[in-house]
């Protein structure tokens, strides 16, 4: 199996900041990588897939990038908003998700 | 608008049989560009990908569940089912079942139901 190693596991910033959080693969998965966000209590909700390609709806101050076994996902200015946790997941074989990185206010 | 709605009991005793079914709305579930699957959340953890269905039957899970885990399909109701044996308490989370586009990404998603599992 492919093993997703996410990091931060949580994070501290303030409003307005640039956030990064990186996943790294265990193996060459291609562009096969896709990131959530999961607000408590919700369903996770689909931001960024194929590593860089924003969903349909998503506000452009949500990115990805990266292909092969590296991978980063950015917010440009952080909002109240996007208070959640995120999580990368691959797609290269069976799908398999990142262990979460828990995004929190400063 | 697409919508998955999961249901099945909240509660389930340990070493019986955990069931649940997903309804779509809005869509059927016959289309040929998706699949259809289930993915757990323990309360305080991590999303776990349990399986997924393809409408013809076709079906793929995670290795770590694969001897626990049956899904099928209904295309007549446009409903999925999970079903997992043998449950502990391990098996205490929401599940969630959702859209997957062929490729494994994951784009509709029901609210989740928690299931626990104790006698």
């Amino acid at each position: 199996d492919i093993q997703m190693t996410q990091s931060p596991s949580s994070l501290s910033a303030s409003v307005g900041d640039r956030v990064t959080i990186t996943c790294q693969a265990s193996q060459d998965i291609s562009n096969y990588l896709n990131w959530y966000q999961q607000k408590p209590g919700k369903a996770p909700k689909l931001l960024i897939y194929d590593a860089s390609n924003l969903e349909t709806g998503v506000p452009s101050r949500f990115s990805g990038s990266g292909s092969g076994t590296d991978f980063t996902f950015t917010i440009s200015s952080l909002q109240p908003e996007d208070i959640a946790t995120y999580y990368c997941q691959q797609y290269d074989n069976l799908p398999f998700f990142g262990q979460g990185t828990r995004l929190e206010i400063k | 608008q697409l919508q998955l709605q999961e249901s099945g009991p909240g509660l389930v005793k340990p070493s019986e049989t955990l069931s649940l079914t997903c309804t779509v709305s809005g869509g059927s579930i016959s289309s040929s560009s998706y699949y259809w699957g289930w993915i757990r959340q323990p309360p305080g953890k991590g999303l776990e990908w349990i399986g997924s269905i393809y409408y013809s039957g076709s079906t793929y899970y995670n290795p770590s569940l694969k001897s626990r885990v049956t899904i099928s399909v209904d295309t007549s109701k446009n409903q999925f089912s999970l079903k997992l044996s043998s449950v502990t308490a391990a098996d205490t989370a929401v599940y969630y079942c959702a859209r997957l586009r062929v490729a494994g990404t994951m784009d509709y998603w029901g609210q989740g139901t928690l299931v626990t599992v104790s006698s």
